[in-house]
């Protein structure tokens, strides 16, 4: 198994610009998410989804797209970029029990950077 | 209100001694708390997670311990070895409803282990 892939690792943005960040696993997971992570601080929430076609906001959705095609794929698309969307981004996923997600398995983050 | 520090709380310890890692966690209705370790250029790895049912958990070389009287957590690792160097999150999350996934990370503890 793969685990969680995110690609590409590294990404310079002008203002403005739009870009999709993908994530991929291979473990059959129904729920897969994704985090923002800046410097000094712990991981916030993004979007997440429970299974292919369903998705809902985080605790920061502004400025940020997902869809949930198939339960592999969990792009992240940046609208319209901004320097405050300078991050490093984490994708990650876990199964579903009794409804609930424990332990979440994550990808090794891709590095934004808006200029 | 959030903090936005960028100096996280340190730890340093000499390779051999014990560490305790603490965290102080916000939702009283949380009911399942996890630990991370995430090395620098990583995504975060799991430890160690706990149930509210239980105030303490063990697994190898790391214990949990949890305080809900007054919203306190903290991670144990004996004879902390110099691979343990990292910045270690707690997360909590509320089971049941929709909450799903939706873990809120605290602001992470650096753990530097001098040989």
């Amino acid at each position: 198994n793969a685990g969680v892939t995110q690609t590409p690792k590294f990404q310079v943005l002008k203002t403005g610009q739009s870009m999709t960040l993908q994530c991929a696993q291979d473990m059959n997971h129904e729920y897969m998410s994704w985090y923002r992570q800046d410097p000094g601080m712990g991981l916030r929430l993004i979007h997440y989804s429970v299974g292919a076609g369903i998705t809902d906001q985080g605790e920061v959705p502004n400025g940020y797209n997902v869809s949930r095609s198939t339960t592999e794929d969990f792009p992240l698309r940046l609208l319209s970029a901004a320097p405050s969307q300078t991050s490093v981004y984490f994708c990650a996923s876990s199964p579903l029990s009794g409804g609930f997600s424990y332990e979440q398995y994550f990808g090794p983050g891709t590095r934004l950077t808006v200029t | 209100g959030e903090s936005v520090g960028l100096h996280l709380p340190t730890l340093s310890v000499q390779e051999g001694d014990n560490s305790i890692i603490n965290c102080a966690y916000s939702n009283s209705a949380s009911d399942y708390f996890i630990w991370y370790k995430q090395e620098s250029g990583k995504g975060p790895q799991f430890i160690i997670d706990i149930r509210s049912n239980m105030d303490k958990r063990q697994g190898q070389r790391v214990t949990v311990l949890l305080n809900k009287t007054v919203k306190h957590l903290s991670l144990q690792i004996a004879a902390t070895q110099p691979g343990d160097s990292a910045v270690y999150f707690c997360a909590e999350n509320r089971a049941g409803g929709t909450s799903y996934g939706k873990l809120t990370f605290g602001q992470g503890t650096i753990l530097t282990v001098h040989p």
